[in-house]
């Protein structure tokens, strides 16, 4: 049972270009969210599905889309990578929208030069 | 603006020691409070309160919540080597939003 699977698990980026982290969960969970965590922040949301075909924003959205075509997929895109978005990327999901406890994936680094 | 504060945001105790670790918060449309422990990589999920003042237990960690007060605590007992981590609290609302503090970050000194 693999969980939540997240890629790359590092990535470095020249400012300016664009990417899209990967996040796939084979749990059949229908909630999923994108997180980051920067030193001293704590965890941020930066945007959320509750099933195929819907997303919403989180607290940080700007900078950063993300789509839900399948159950399982939920790949966050930054469009044009700014040093402020160097950060830890977590995705995670649970079977229902809150208050179910969270599967976290392991994390990809990203440093934008 | 909703928020949870964790407290203190770092700690240092020899292995034995117990500790407690805080959580408040001001979330509208309240409707649970997590606690994960974060090592190396991902969060792992230790505990959910939904009620006040009960009490929920696994092994020496401990962990109740007070929603009059708003806030919660994390007790570890006999702490362990092994429970050096981040500890993060989570509130979350009834419009799906989760809303993170910013963890204690716990050493336990041999």
């Amino acid at each position: 049972n693999a969980g939540v699977t997240q890629t790359p698990k590092f990535q470095v980026l020249k400012t300016g270009q664009s990417m899209t982290l990967q996040c796939a969960q084979d749990m059949n969970h229908e909630y999923m969210s994108w997180y980051r965590q920067d030193p001293g922040m704590g965890l941020r949301l930066i945007h959320y599905s509750v099933g195929a075909g819907i997303t919403d924003q989180g607290e940080v959205p700007n900078g950063y889309n993300v789509s839900r075509s399948t159950t399982e997929d939920f790949p966050l895109r930054l469009l044009s990578a700014a040093p402020s978005q160097t950060s830890v990327y977590f995705c995670a999901s649970s079977y229902t929208q809150g208050p179910e406890p969270q599967h976290f994936g392991d994390g990809t680094r990203l440093s934008i030069l | 603006e909703d928020k949870v504060v964790q407290s203190p945001l770092s700690l240092v105790v020899h292995e034995g020691d117990t500790v407690t670790l805080n959580c408040s918060y001001e979330v509208t449309n309240f409707r649970s409070l997590l606690w994960y422990k974060q090592e190396k990589k991902a969060p792992t999920f230790l505990f959910m309160l939904t009620s006040s003042g009960i009490e929920k237990k696994s092994g020496r960690l401990s962990s109740i919540l007070d929603k009059k007060e708003l806030f919660s605590i994390l007790n570890i007992t006999a702490t362990q080597t092994g429970d050096s981590a981040v500890y993060l609290c989570a509130g979350t609302n009834r419009d799906d939003k989760i809303i993170f503090g910013k963890g204690t970050r716990l050493h336990i000194l041999p």
